[in-house]
């Protein structure tokens, strides 16, 4: 099956500095999401980003799907940052299921 | 707030016994999944439904099973339970329409089993 590889595996960071994670992927996908999943087990969604580049706020995530990565831009970081960031694909059509990574563990101390 | 709402969100029973977990998906989605996420395991998906049929199976044991209904809530029954299926259930949704297929997760049953 297909893998999501996630990276890196754990993160901690300085409130205020900026960070890059990584989400490479083994084969062609429908889609991609990245998801925060907070400190209470909250699951949210970031962005649906199957290609291109997308920004919210001071996140940003960028997809290359004929190089099978995708990447999330944290800008100017804070402690509600902190939490696990998954990327998951999409793939078995349109209504395939989610594949997750393994994630990666951010901490943002003060 | 995605629009997926999950009950309970707190278990806690015995081993052998058995629990049902209820999902209501955003409305208009048709596509209902599950999902575990334990703490050695990560999300591991369970199972998905369409519109009451069954549409993949993942990783999902024999003593559990899910049901999709005619107004489109599903639950995810767990039986003879074991210590190990202790863990935090996802529900998630999507909808059946053009290529934004976003899936939305709800906020999670935790299950303890002791």
């Amino acid at each position: 099956g297909i893998q999501v590889e996630q990276s890196p595996p754990d993160l901690i960071l300085q409130e205020g500095a900026n960070s890059t994670l990584r989400c490479n992927f083994s084969d062609s996908v429908n889609n991609l999401q990245w998801f925060h999943q907070n400190p209470w087990g909250q699951l949210i969604n970031l962005f649906y980003i199957p290609s291109g580049t997308k920004q919210n706020g001071r996140l940003s995530a960028t997809t290359v799907a004929t190089e099978r990565y995708s990447l999330l831009y944290i800008s100017s970081s804070q402690t509600t940052d902190s939490g696990v960031y998954f990327c998951a694909v999409r793939y078995g059509g349109s209504q395939g299921n989610l594949i997750f990574g393994k994630g990666t563990k951010l901490s943002v101390k003060p | 707030d995605s629009g997926v709402t999950q009950t309970p969100k707190h278990l806690i029973t015995a081993t052998g016994q058995r629990v049902t977990l209820r999902c209501s998906p955003r409305s208009g989605d048709l596509s209902v999944y599950w999902y575990q996420q334990s703490l050695d395991q990560g999300l591991q998906f369970l199972i998905q439904y369409y519109n009451g049929e069954e549409r993949a199976k993942g990783n999902i044991l024999e003593r559990f099973s899910a049901q999709q209904f005619p107004d489109l809530h599903s639950e995810l029954n767990l039986s003879s339970l074991e210590l190990g299926d202790s863990a935090l259930y996802f529900c998630a949704s999507s909808a059946h329409r053009g290529s934004q297929n976003t899936i939305y997760f709800g906020e999670g049953s935790w299950l303890t089993v002791v």
